[in-house]
């Protein structure tokens, strides 16, 4: 267990709809970030937040938008999704920069 | 561009058996922080080990090896003794200047009882 947890850890919906996904990172870790594995494209770099802050962004469309909250969890909003969307979306941790990420178990995201 | 090549899409091993996983990357910076991790048929991500590209001692966690040369950009992974929980996808990955994980294409390793 990576002490990163994820919610919901599937999720079934029909393009065009609105889905939020959500991750609470380990223990006194400030940097979340949100990756995408489908079949065809690996692992991509979604964005990364810091304490709040967005740090870093990745290959993540417009329809995509993420937010960390004061809590440190964070969320990942997917709108007007299309069948391409379909993947598992992680959620990781660090301390800090260059600091060994810690993966949540994924949320798998179905768009039918 | 930072990139991570993987160039061995399959392999397998017999139980109890040494295997090594290649991976070769390019940047231009000298200052950067190399893994592998490890996604189980569960799809877990799980690290298996880190190396700190200023360090010139190869990072060792039980079973598991690292080869670092950092002049030919290369980073192999070698399992000793591998056992039937060691099958998975690895990925080779690095993170150098930004925060964000560069990730290889995977190698999948079968390990055969």
């Amino acid at each position: 267990d990576s002490g990163v947890t994820q919610t919901p850890k599937h999720l079934i919906t029909a393009t065009g709809q609105r889905v939020t996904l959500r991750c609470s990172p380990r223990s006194g870790d400030l940097s979340v970030y949100w990756y995408q594995q489908s079949l065809d494209q690996g692992l991509q770099f979604l964005i990364q937040y810091y304490n709040g802050e967005e740090r870093a962004k990745g290959n993540i469309l417009e329809r995509f938008s993420a937010q960390q909250f004061p809590d440190l969890h964070s969320e990942l909003n997917l709108s007007s999704l299309e069948l391409g969307d379909s993947a598992l979306y992680f959620c990781a941790s660090s301390a800090d920069r260059q600091e060994t990420q810690y993966f949540g178990p994924g949320t798998r995201l179905l768009v039918l | 561009a930072q990139t991570v090549t993987q160039s061995q899409p399959e392999m397998s091993v017999q139980e109890a058996e040494t295997v090594t996983l290649s991976c070769t990357y390019d940047t231009s910076e000298n200052n950067y922080y190399l893994f592998w991790y490890k996604q189980p048929p569960s799809r877990q991500m799980i690290l298996v080990i880190r190396q700190e590209a200023y360090k010139q001692q190869n990072a060792t966690e039980n079973r598991f090896s690292v080869n670092f040369q950092k002049a030919a950009k290369s980073f192999s992974l070698k399992i000793s003794d591998s056992q039937l929980g060691d099958t998975a996808m690895y990925f080779c990955a690095f993170i150098v200047g930004a925060n964000n994980l560069f990730f290889g294409t995977g190698t999948r390793l079968t390990v055969i009882p």
